[in-house]
């Protein structure tokens, strides 16, 4: 079955030492997302890619950054985690046609900071 | 700029108890409206959707329609069940192929 994969399931970090979160799809998708959600809220965006542009929002802290090397995968890199950072951090990915297609997501990359 | 107001959780239910949940929105135009849901420990998958007004989404038993005239896109179910414990978001598409989420709104379905 097409889907987005995220690992791992759950990542626990230190306080101020980097960590990698990874996602890859098999959907073929234009766009991959990251977002982040805390408690249950609303997810929020924290950037997304189209093909090879990077998009990020206004309000992401530098600490996060992201790579998109090919089609089907995507890294999230928070550089120096503060335990405001542990949160669950959502992929997603939508084909990017018109804007106002369905988002597919993964099960979640739960992170702790310690 | 466009938006989406749920109503508050949470929902506590019996099984199956008829189920609403209100979702208004505030767009330009006539975007395709979404229903999400987060099942505990999980990312979101998409409920249900409907793209121009009037059409009525359904999936699983749940279904809301797209009301222009009330700006409205309700999700109901006539009978819910413990397994539909959750949380729901209702969304609409927010320009550069971005989503605006609504607050989310939890559901307990209690046997």
């Amino acid at each position: 079955d097409a889907m987005v994969i995220q690992n791992p399931r759950y990542q626990v970090t230190q306080f101020g030492k980097p960590v990698t979160l990874s996602c890859s799809q098999t959907l073929n998708h234009n766009v991959m997302y990251w977002y982040q959600q805390k408690s249950s809220q609303a997810p929020k965006l924290l950037f997304h890619y189209y093909d090879k542009d990077f998009n990020n929002e206004a309000d992401t802290p530098d600490n996060f950054q992201s790579r998109r090397p090919n089609t089907s995968f995507c890294f999230l890199d928070i550089r120096s985690p503060g335990l405001g950072d542990a949160a669950m951090y959502l992929c997603a990915t939508s084909r990017g046609e018109d804007g106002q297609e369905t988002q597919y997501f993964g099960p979640g990359t739960r992170l702790l900071v310690l | 700029g466009d938006s989406v107001t749920q109503m508050e959780g949470p929902v506590t239910l019996s099984e199956e108890a008829f189920l609403t949940i209100n979702c208004t929105y505030t767009a330009t135009g006539y975007p395709s409206l979404f229903w999400y849901v987060q099942y505990p420990g999980e990312g979101l998958q998409l409920l249900l959707k409907a793209t121009k007004a009037d059409d009525k989404g359904s999936n699983k038993g749940f279904e809301a329609t797209y009301r222009k005239e009330t700006t409205s896109f309700h999700l109901e179910k006539g009978s819910v069940q413990v397994s539909d414990s959750a949380v729901y978001f209702c969304a609409l598409p927010g320009g550069y192929n971005k989503l605006i989420f609504g607050a989310g709104t939890r559901l307990a379905v209690h046997p």
